[in-house]
């Protein structure tokens, strides 16, 4: 059974870096057909896809994060991460990160509360 | 982006009780439209993708419809495990978006 487990600090001050991993036990990383990303949810709002990433690397980010987003994927250690620069109060959100098979997401992590806050 | 409004929010329904969730598109996304359940503190849960294919495992009480801009979630007879949030999300065009939610609350 496919798992996703987010890591990452719970917090983080203003005007730095959002830093987050996934680690995928269960199933390969490097599955073709898959893709691997984030998403996010903030307090009292809905879901917001970030972007994702396939295993050899080839990235799609929303447009309105894509300027400080990075997500990388590590297949020797079978995990994916998020960077997130210079964040600020807004995003303060539970950060999911999803399996995306060829269509929906299928798989998904409990999700890792990051609060921005100094 | 492609806008996705979903109605009612929020929803109060009983144990036994056929329940709809709409979702609408501010364009077509022919049947690019998935369902998805969300609960406090648990992994979300992916219940339908392409408008109406049930996931493995999913309960059969749960179905979709829909094609174009309107498609609706049902589940036919509530379960107490079901009072949760669902969203719907479009992969028509990018970027990927979703529904405000449905909160579905005990009557």
């Amino acid at each position: 059974q496919l798992r996703l487990q987010e890591s990452g600090p719970g917090l983080v001050k203003p005007s730095e870096t959002l830093s987050l991993t996934c680690t995928v036990s269960g199933a390969s990383i490097t599955s073709s057909g898959f893709y691997w990303g984030w998403i996010r949810q903030s307090p009292g709002k809905g879901l917001k896809w970030i972007g994702h990433i396939s295993y050899s690397g080839n990235t799609y980010y929303t447009p309105s994060l894509k300027s400080r987003v990075t997500i990388s994927v590590d297949t020797s250690k079978s995990r994916f991460s998020l960077r997130l620069t210079s964040v600020t109060a807004a995003d303060t959100a539970i950060y999911y990160c999803v399996r995306r098979a060829r269509d929906p997401f299928d798989y998904w992590g409990q999700g890792a509360l990051v609060t921005v806050s100094s | 982006d492609i806008q996705m409004t979903q109605s009612p929010s929020p929803l109060s329904a009983s144990v036994g009780d056929r329940v709809t969730i709409t979702c609408r598109a501010s364009q077509s996304i022919s049947t690019y439209l998935n369902w998805y359940q969300l609960k406090p503190g648990k992994a979300p849960k992916l219940l339908i993708s392409a408008s109406s294919s049930l996931q493995s495992g999913v309960p059969s009480r749960f179905s979709g419809s829909g094609s174009g801009t309107d498609f609706t979630l049902t589940i036919s007879s509530l379960q107490p495990e079901d009072f949760a949030t669902y969203y719907c999300q479009q992969s028509y065009l990018s970027p990927i978006t979703f529904g405000q939610g449905t909160r579905l609350d005990i009557k």
